[in-house]
């Protein structure tokens, strides 16, 4: 069985230009969350969907980010446009639903904003 | 803030003994769960173990068992036998009614030969 599929794995931008992620989680599975981890530190939330609606998405900055999950299977989650301090490794997860145990992640896009 | 305490930024072990990572949580909800992640140099984070706040014994995973000490607010990852490919980050997390995992800062852990 396919884990989830992130693209793409590396990312190098200049700043105020746009960037955009994707992720497909595994197959059946209805939640699907963005985390973002900067460097030496644990993921933070960005975005939890339930199939495709976006149920938590109070650490998402609005201002520049955007996700989308069309048809509640992949997703994909955009900057526009990209700050420095975006610089991070941006991780999908995906989980059977709700109230599973167990979240797995994606290898995760690691985006760097020069 | 309801935040996840891993006291330990770094760690070495001998290749086959046994390695405790600390993990400290605060939480106000009565029904949570405590997860355990590795996360390699490749980038994936990797479940490790569970624990749900009502489950009446440690969980265990091979290798891997929880100590949980819920009047502490304490999880504690035990490795046993250390192997050289578990030398990575681990981190642990906190889920609860919100449905998000709430990530502590990891430990390092180094598995010298």
């Amino acid at each position: 069985e396919a884990g989830v599929v992130q693209s793409p794995r590396y990312k190098i931008i200049e700043k105020k230009q746009p960037v955009a992620f994707w992720c497909n989680p595994i197959s059946g599975h209805n939640t699907l969350y963005w985390y973002r981890q900067n460097l030496g530190q644990g993921p933070e939330l960005l975005i939890r969907y339930e199939n495709e609606e976006a149920v938590d998405d109070s650490q998402l900055p609005k201002d520049r980010f955007s996700a989308e999950r069309l048809k509640g299977v992949d997703s994909t989650l955009k900057i526009q446009p990209a700050e420095l301090g975006d610089s991070a490794v941006y991780l999908c997860a995906s989980s059977l639903s709700r109230g599973n145990t167990e979240a797995f992640f994606g290898q995760g896009t690691r985006l760097t904003v020069v | 803030a309801q935040k996840i305490t891993q006291t330990q930024p770094g760690m070495f072990v001998q290749e086959k003994e046994a390695v405790t990572l600390d993990c400290t949580y605060d939480t106000s909800d009565p029904s949570y769960g405590l997860f355990w992640y590795k996360q390699p140099s490749s980038g994936e984070m990797i479940f490790l173990i569970y624990q749900g706040s009502y489950d009446q014994q440690n969980a265990t995973e091979g290798r891997y068992s929880l100590n949980f000490q819920k009047a502490r607010k304490s999880a504690n990852l035990v490795i046993s036998a250390s192997q050289l490919g578990d030398s990575a980050m681990y981190f642990c997390a906190r889920g609860d009614s919100s449905y998000k995992l709430i990530f502590g800062s990891g430990t390092r852990l180094l598995v010298r030969p």
